[in-house]
């Protein structure tokens, strides 16, 4: 059965510290791997990621993926305050379009 | 399993036909949303129900989309005349109630909707 599992689940830290937010995955004829930020209703899209070792990077946000191990890290350096949300990871299958999403990490950032 | 579940899980439609899509939340759920996401881009929110309230229709794309949700729980999007770029993947997601803050969506595994 296909998952993703993320770690932490929940996460609290004070501005300006780093994170590293983790997703691990198995699913059937992987494609590719997906962060949102879920502030509001609607979760933002951060990143899609295909390809092992090459790293997305937007402002202070970065995330990388290893397709051997299976797992995905998401990175937010000098944390804000509006950093604080829910982060949720997904996988898709090799056509795009079976998503499966794990449970997301809720962040924290203190003042 | 008790998570959420979207019925049918693909549908293949001729355009101008209508279509209905149906999610079944995780019980106790009083929050549930609508998604579509599109190849290669993000989730584009439709509707949002939150217990006996109105819903938020504000994502609507257009008149041919509407959506219901009986008794609180199982919710159905309609579209109508369906046209080509309404191929999507139709996500449904359900939460605890929201009140003045931040609840953990919980998705389903989406319906893949291709309009011929």
């Amino acid at each position: 059965e296909d998952k993703v599992v993320q770690s932490p689940l929940s996460l609290v830290v004070h501005e300006g510290d780093t994170v590293t937010l983790n997703c691990s995955y198995e699913v059937t004829n992987f494609r590719s791997l997906l962060w949102y930020k879920q502030e509001k209703k609607a979760p933002t899209f951060l990143f899609m990621l295909t390809s092992s070792g090459i790293e997305k990077k937007s402002g202070r946000l970065s995330s990388i993926l290893d397709k051997k191990e299976l797992f995905s890290i998401l990175n937010i350096t000098a944390t804000q305050t509006g950093d604080s949300a829910i982060y949720l990871c997904a996988v898709t299958d090799n056509y795009g379009q079976n998503f499966v999403f794990g449970p997301g990490t809720r962040l924290s950032v203190l003042p | 399993g008790a998570g959420v579940s979207q019925s049918p899980s693909n549908k293949v439609t001729e355009k101008g036909k209508d279509v209905e899509l149906r999610c079944d939340p995780i019980s106790g759920h009083t929050a549930l949303y609508w998604y579509r996401q599109s190849l290669g881009q993000g989730l584009e929110f439709l509707i949002y129900f939150q217990g006996n309230s109105a819903p938020d229709k504000s994502g609507l794309p257009s008149d041919r989309f509407s959506a219901e949700r009986t008794g609180g729980s199982v919710s159905t999007l309609t579209i109508q005349r369906t046209q080509q770029e309404d191929s999507a993947v139709y996500l449904c997601a359900s939460s605890l109630a929201v009140i003045g803050g931040l609840e953990t969506q919980y998705f389903g595994p989406g319906t893949r909707l291709l309009v011929l």
